[in-house]
């Protein structure tokens, strides 16, 4: 089944508001990260949460997760210009190591 | 500098003629995989790779074969290509997968068959 769907697909706003991106999934987790995709490249890890984490901060970026909802968000405080990109979740499940999952993302775009 | 290389990152080719992508990484890892990227379909893994000689299929493994006769390097290869095969490649690594370890992405290879 497929794990981590990001919502919403797509987000515009304006330079210097906060973006918020959701991800849910299906099944057990031990850890949940995000991706940052700038169009055609490769993708970039931005944060990593663990199962067992509420919540985490890395500079702009704050990622909660909430394993009874099995969803997370990713909120990026004062947007920028160059913030402007797709962004993934990908899950590893709790009862497969050999896997971990992406979602298709949510693309952000931040106007001037 | 921590990479994956993969080549060639741009490729136009016709119905049948086979092809390989290479892919490369200096990290030591043991975790290697192929993905494929489609509008509206995200990234979907074709094959993946947990050691040396150790290669398993993704969720679309059809068309492709890979290989994995060194640590570094993950080829894939696309044996008699179609244009449904016309897609974004992206060649990953990481130090094995789950354990929230990083997961390192190539710059992505453009294939278009024609």
């Amino acid at each position: 089944s497929q794990q981590g769907e990001e919502d919403p697909q797509a987000l515009s706003i304006q330079e210097g508001e906060n973006a918020t991106m959701n991800c849910s999934y299906k099944t057990s987790i031990n850890n949940l990260q995000w991706y940052r995709q700038n169009s055609g490249r490769g993708l970039v890890h931005l944060i990593l949460i663990r199962s067992n984490e509420r919540e985490k901060h890395s500079g702009r970026l704050r990622v909660t997760l909430d394993t009874s909802k099995k969803s997370s968000s990713l909120l990026i405080t004062a947007s920028r210009a160059a913030d402007t990109a797709s962004y993934f979740c990908a899950t590893d499940s709790k009862y497969r190591d050999d896997k971990i999952i992406f979602g298709k993302g949510t693309r952000l775009h931040i106007l001037p | 500098e921590a990479q994956v290389t993969q080549n060639p990152r741009y490729l136009i080719t016709v119905t049948g003629k086979k092809l390989t992508v290479t892919c490369s990484q200096n990290m030591n890892h043991e975790y290697m995989s192929w993905y494929r990227q489609d509008p509206g379909l995200g990234l979907r893994q074709i094959y993946y790779s947990m050691n040396v000689e150790v290669t398993d299929k993704g969720d679309v493994p059809e068309g492709y074969k890979v290989s994995r006769k060194e640590k570094r390097n993950f080829p894939l290869i696309l044996e008699s290509p179609s244009p449904n095969q016309t897609s974004l490649y992206f060649c990953a690594s990481s130090v094995r997968v789950g354990s929230g370890n990083t997961i390192y992405f190539g710059e992505g290879s453009w294939l278009t068959v024609v």
